[in-house]
């Protein structure tokens, strides 16, 4: 397996614009998590799916951020408009309920860097 | 909700020196909980797991750690530090409850090995 995906690796933007980071978790996966780490506040979860449903957002920062799983093998984080407080690593990670560890597996990360 | 703390946030030791990372944290059920490493500019590698299968775990690397519930405590160990061991270290929480699957990570150790 290719491991969780995440496009792009590195987004370098301005403030005001919209930016839209993507997740492909492992397949039969059926949970997906988004976080963001910073300097400040650390790996913090921004929000997860279960089956594509959204199970909690609570993390979510405020109504810029918005994320989607139209499918079990793809979601989306979008920002809306972007911040230079946006700046940070966000990463993406899935686990299958049938591990009963709750494992998670991350990807790469996607570098934002918001001008 | 459960909780992480890690003691430290940096951490020196002599190449061959032993490694120990303190890791103390808060769960009303039954946790599962997990060492993770970053190296520099990577996303997150799981070192290990505590499954409730046995309390003594051993990782990859040479890493080890083990759960203490009458202290609360899954500290992290290494008999000989390596220089390539030198990244930031997390620690991690989470349950088997559904609605409570995201991983909350403590804030991190840098772990810095000297010659």
């Amino acid at each position: 397996d290719a491991g969780v995906i995440q496009s792009p690796r590195h987004e370098v933007t301005e403030m005001g614009q919209e930016v839209t980071l993507r997740c492909k978790p492992i397949s039969g996966h059926d949970y997906l998590f988004w976080y963001r780490q910073t300097m400040m506040r650390g790996l913090e979860l921004l929000i997860y799916f279960n089956n594509n449903v959204p199970i909690d957002d609570s993390g979510m920062p405020e109504d810029r951020f918005s994320a989607k799983m139209p499918n079990a093998s793809f979601s989306t984080l979008k920002i809306q408009p972007s911040e230079p407080r946006d700046s940070a690593v966000y990463f993406c990670a899935s686990s299958s309920d049938r591990v009963l560890n709750n494992e998670q597996f991350f990807g790469p990360g996607t570098r934002l860097t918001v001008l | 909700a459960q909780s992480v703390t890690q003691l430290g946030s940096h951490v020196s030791v002599s190449e061959g020196a032993l490694v120990l990372l303190r890791c103390n944290y808060s769960s009303s059920v039954p946790p599962y909980l997990f060492w993770y490493v970053q190296y520099p500019n990577q996303g997150l590698q799981l070192l290990l797991k505590y499954t409730s299968a046995a309390t003594l775990v051993k990782g990859i690397n040479g890493f080890e750690a083990e759960f203490k519930k009458s202290e609360t405590s899954f500290h992290l160990t290494k008999p000989s530090a390596h220089m390539s061991d030198a990244a930031e270290y997390f620690c991690a929480v989470t349950v088997a409850d559904t609605g409570r699957r995201a991983l909350t990570f403590g804030s991190g150790t840098r772990l810095q090995v000297q010659p």
